[in-house]
């Protein structure tokens, strides 16, 4: 299976920048995710990108992709206070499936 | 609005009762997921449903079973619940191979007393 690690925590200041990290282990992955979630919900997809794409931008959220490095990266601009949450990095197999890292806990300080 | 409905949100259980959590899609997506998500941990897959072939991942304990009676349902049936089964149980649906085409259930917070 796949190996995905991402840093336990992260505090920003309300209104900077937010850059959550991911490795990954399995070079197959089509495409890889970004979902967030907040106390007690379930997941929600934020954003997502192909595997031979280098970067996605999507409003505030911009997606970077190393594939050399396995590298995934999520960047949140101007970072509110509402963005606090766990933000999971996930891959997706060839076996129909995600596989999802430890999570990162991204609190917001004002 | 198209989604994926789990209910109950939370379900308290005795320990050995067996349990039913049931997930419903109006998406009309081919594959249904059943996740385990323990506290402060990463989500896990349990098996999935791609149709009516069911799915099983090597290390998804006996004790938990699932049914899917047609494209909408699936239901996760836990057997005899133990202690350790405590955890948010997420359904997931996709149309094919993801591709961006995973959506996510609320969730079912499970408790075993």
């Amino acid at each position: 299976g796949e190996d995905v690690e991402q840093s336990l925590f992260l505090s920003v200041r309300e209104g900077d920048s937010s850059v959550i990290n991911c490795t990954y282990t399995d070079s197959s992955s089509t495409y890889l995710y970004w979902y967030k979630q907040e106390p007690g919900a379930g997941l929600q997809l934020l954003t997502y990108i192909f595997s031979n794409m280098d970067m996605k931008q999507d409003q505030r959220l911009t997606v970077l992709l190393n594939k050399k490095d396995k590298h995934l990266s999520l960047r949140i601009a101007d970072t509110q206070t509402g963005d606090s949450a766990i933000y999971f990095c996930a891959g997706e197999t060839g076996a129909n499936n995600l596989f999802f890292g430890t999570g990162t806990r991204l609190t917001v300080i004002p | 609005d198209a989604m994926v409905i789990q209910n109950p949100r939370y379900q308290v259980t005795q320990f050995g009762k067996p349990v039913t959590l049931s997930c419903s899609q109006t998406l009309n997506h081919n594959v249904m997921y059943w996740y385990q998500q323990k506290s402060s941990q990463a989500p896990k897959l349990l098996f999935h449903y791609y149709d009516k072939d069911f799915n099983n991942e090597a290390d998804t304990p006996d004790n938990f079973q699932s049914r899917r009676p047609n494209t909408s349902f699936c239901f996760l049936d836990i057997r005899s619940p133990g202690l350790g089964d405590a955890a948010m149980y997420l359904c997931a649906t996709s149309r094919d191979k993801g591709g961006g085409g995973y959506t996510f259930g609320s969730g079912t917070r499970l408790t075993v007393v």
